[in-house]
């Protein structure tokens, strides 16, 4: 079994839609979650991070972790075309600095 | 946000040839860097683990002594590689984290072709 399960898609969506991006884990010691945003040919950027059990807001963008089903989400509402990426989330230990878990990515289409 | 570049972002070279890339952290001091393959349509695969002032940590598979990394500072990682064949061909990613911290900030990639 895997450190970290994440749905590839692809995912098409219209423009407007809301759009939900989960990953499921195994380890249960796993207390920062991070979710980055991909587009093509480009380096991974960091959209959200948040320690342990909750939610965290930014703008259209929601992070949402449930620890006792070993279970996040990333929501994006009112999706625009520019949201069109690759979604990566990952997890770590906190204080391990060197362990980091990926899932493979979503690829995320919204149409306009 | 902390900036991490990547040089060079495109670099194609005969087969036989090495090749360095540069990873540098422009704002802040890494302690740690990372580097990361990842071909078309697939996710990142971690190369190496890179830490300033020791020998990089490789995953299983990948050889040492094909892709040899120098962390010699704490803002500076060189990933080069050596012999380059076109199955080296893919895109090469780096990233780094803030000491005392757990979130990995990644450079632009570098895209490398070897003919």
């Amino acid at each position: 079994q895997k450190e970290v399960e994440q749905d590839p898609g692809p995912l098409s969506v219209p423009e407007g839609a809301i759009v939900s991006l989960n990953c499921t884990y195994s380890n249960s010691a796993f207390q920062y979650f991070m979710w980055y945003r991909q587009y093509s040919r480009k380096g991974p950027e960091l959209l959200m991070y948040t320690y342990s059990s909750g939610n965290k807001e930014d703008g259209r963008f929601t992070a949402q972790v449930d620890k006792s089903s070993k279970y996040i989400s990333l929501f994006i509402r009112d999706s625009q075309p520019s949201d069109s990426a690759t979604y990566l989330c990952a997890m770590s230990v906190l204080g391990t600095g060197n362990q980091f878990y990926f899932g493979t990515g979503t690829s995320l289409t919204v149409i306009p | 946000g902390a900036v991490v570049s990547q040089h060079p972002s495109w670099v194609i070279c005969k087969s036989g040839t090495s090749v360095k890339i540069e990873c540098r952290s422009l704002d802040f001091q890494a302690t740690t860097m990372f580097w990361y393959r990842q071909f078309p349509k697939q996710s990142l695969m971690l190369m190496a683990t890179s830490n300033e002032g020791s020998k990089a940590t490789y995953e299983q598979g990948v050889e040492k002594d094909k892709f040899l990394i120098n962390h010699a500072s704490l803002t500076l990682s060189t990933l080069t590689v050596t012999s380059a064949h076109p199955e080296d061909s893919s895109f090469y990613i780096c990233s780094a984290i803030i000491a005392g911290a757990d979130t990995q900030y990644f450079g632009p990639g570098t895209r490398l072709t070897v003919l």
